[in-house]
């Protein structure tokens, strides 16, 4: 069965500082791994995610994440933090074969601070 | 472009009380539909989804059931509200095909608070 876990329910970060966001993933077969951002009271936008190819993957407002098969992780990145990056973060996997059915992680809330 | 739509946006119910809770999905035909429930401070928990009319996969067993008359339209329900039925409810699409690979498009989402 797959999962997902992530590592700090809440990180806290300075404005202009590195973020960096956990994820580790387990799967059978090849993963698909997304990160989404959800703001407060509101739904879940995409910010990236990995199917094939380049494990280097780049997404949306700054943000990068590398899948590395042989930890398992696909941690997110961006390299100098800004006040409107102040949300919740999920890491999510899918099998392929069929219907798209994602398991999403219990999230991080990252707070970025002046 | 697609859009996907929520309503109502907020909802206080009681105890006991139905519920109904609506998606639609404009600018694309034959979408995977989904809706998850996110309770305070935890992830999001798959509850349904629908590959096309009328087929319904439940993932958990629970108080709510789920209908998709339409092909863009999806539909959250229960007869009778419990206390543990407070969340966020999400609705989502994807395209079909390609299976795993597809983008969930989320709705803007649903607070339901049971008293």
């Amino acid at each position: 069965a797959q999962s997902v876990t992530q590592l700090g329910s809440h990180v806290s970060v300075s404005e202009g500082a590195l973020v960096l966001l956990r994820c580790n993933y387990s799967s059978s077969v090849p993963p698909y791994l997304f990160w989404y951002v959800q703001y407060p009271n509101q739904g879940l936008q995409l910010l990236l995610k990995y199917t094939t190819g380049a494990t280097l993957v780049k997404g949306i407002n700054g943000f990068e994440a590398e899948f590395k098969k042989s930890e398992t992780s696909f941690h997110l990145t961006k390299p100098s933090a800004h006040m409107s990056d102040a949300a919740e973060y999920f890491c999510a996997v899918s099998r392929s074969g069929g219907y798209n059915k994602l398991i999403f992680g219990a999230g991080t809330r990252l707070a970025v601070h002046p | 472009s697609q859009t996907i739509h929520q309503w109502p946006a907020t909802l206080v119910q009681p105890v006991g009380s139905p519920l109904s809770l609506e998606c639609t999905v404009e600018g694309t035909s034959n979408p995977n539909l989904y809706w998850y429930r996110q309770a305070a401070g935890r992830g999001l928990q798959l509850l349904f989804y629908s590959v096309g009319i009328g087929q319904i996969s439940s993932e958990v067993p629970q108080n709510l059931s789920a209908s998709r008359p339409q092909d863009r339209q999806f539909i959250l329900s229960s007869k009778k509200l419990l206390l543990s039925d407070s969340g966020f409810y999400l609705c989502a699409w994807s395209s079909l095909g390609q299976g795993g690979s597809e983008t969930q498009y989320f709705g803007p989402g649903t607070r339901l608070l049971v008293l």
